[in-house]
């Protein structure tokens, strides 16, 4: 299985401030990296797939970049309702997740 | 509105099985592929495995594959996750979802999750 190492695991941040969130791959995956958003009631909802294509719906904010082994999330500018925890997710033979990033209020 | 309802956890005994149900609504059900995705006690994310929008394939992730069986009904819009010998390290909150293949193995819709303890 391709492990995926997110970093970091949490991060204290400022309203309005831009943050990256980072997922390395144990090997190449050709673009194949989606992105989560996990509330804190425990709702799920995809945020980027195939490492930069937004999901219908989420906002201009958020974006995604990466090629071979190295991924990014980035948040332009942090909302109140952006504090979550953000999941990447990785598709070769079998989908592996990274280990999550807090994203918590400074 | 596409929505995934998941029930039948609980607290279970060690060894013992347990039968997961998530009922779909929305969206033609039988026209999709589906996935069941846990999160452990810890946040840790495992894929489980998927089925074909027919049922003829399942697929799993090789922990997992001699102790799970994925099913659905597409009569009943409902996938199923039957779980035999459970085992502490299962205690975990289980997600149905939705998968696409297109462009990417993606999972664009999540129930709210189930919990399930193991436990003596």
């Amino acid at each position: 299985d391709i492990q995926m190492t997110q970093t970091p695991s949490s991060m204290p941040a400022s309203l309005g401030e831009r943050v990256t969130i980072s997922c390395r791959a144990s090997q190449g995956i050709s673009n194949y990296l989606n992105w989560y958003q996990q509330k804190p009631d425990g709702t799920i909802k995809p945020l980027i797939y195939y490492t930069s294509n937004l999901q219908s719906g989420v906002p201009s904010r958020f974006s995604g970049s990466g090629s071979g082994t190295d991924y990014s999330l980035t948040i332009s500018s942090l909302e109140p309702e952006d504090f979550a925890m953000y999941y990447c997710q990785q598709y070769d033979s079998s989908p592996t997740f990274g280990g999550g990033t807090k994203l918590e209020l400074k | 509105e596409v929505q995934l309802v998941e029930s039948g956890g609980g607290l279970v005994k060690p060894g013992a099985s347990l039968k997961l149900s998530c009922v779909a609504s929305g969206f033609t059900f039988s026209d999709y592929w589906m996935s069941w995705v846990r999160q452990t006690p810890g946040k840790t994310m495992e894929w489980i495995g998927d089925i074909k929008y027919d049922g003829s394939y399942t697929n799993y992730a090789p922990s997992l594959k001699n102790r799970f069986t994925i099913s659905r009904d597409n009569a009943k819009s409902t996938l199923y996750l039957q779980m035999s010998n459970v085992r502490s390290e299962d205690t975990a909150t289980y997600y149905c979802t939705r998968a696409l293949w297109v462009p990417l193995y993606y999972f664009d819709y999540w129930g709210q999750g189930v919990m399930v303890t193991v436990s003596s």
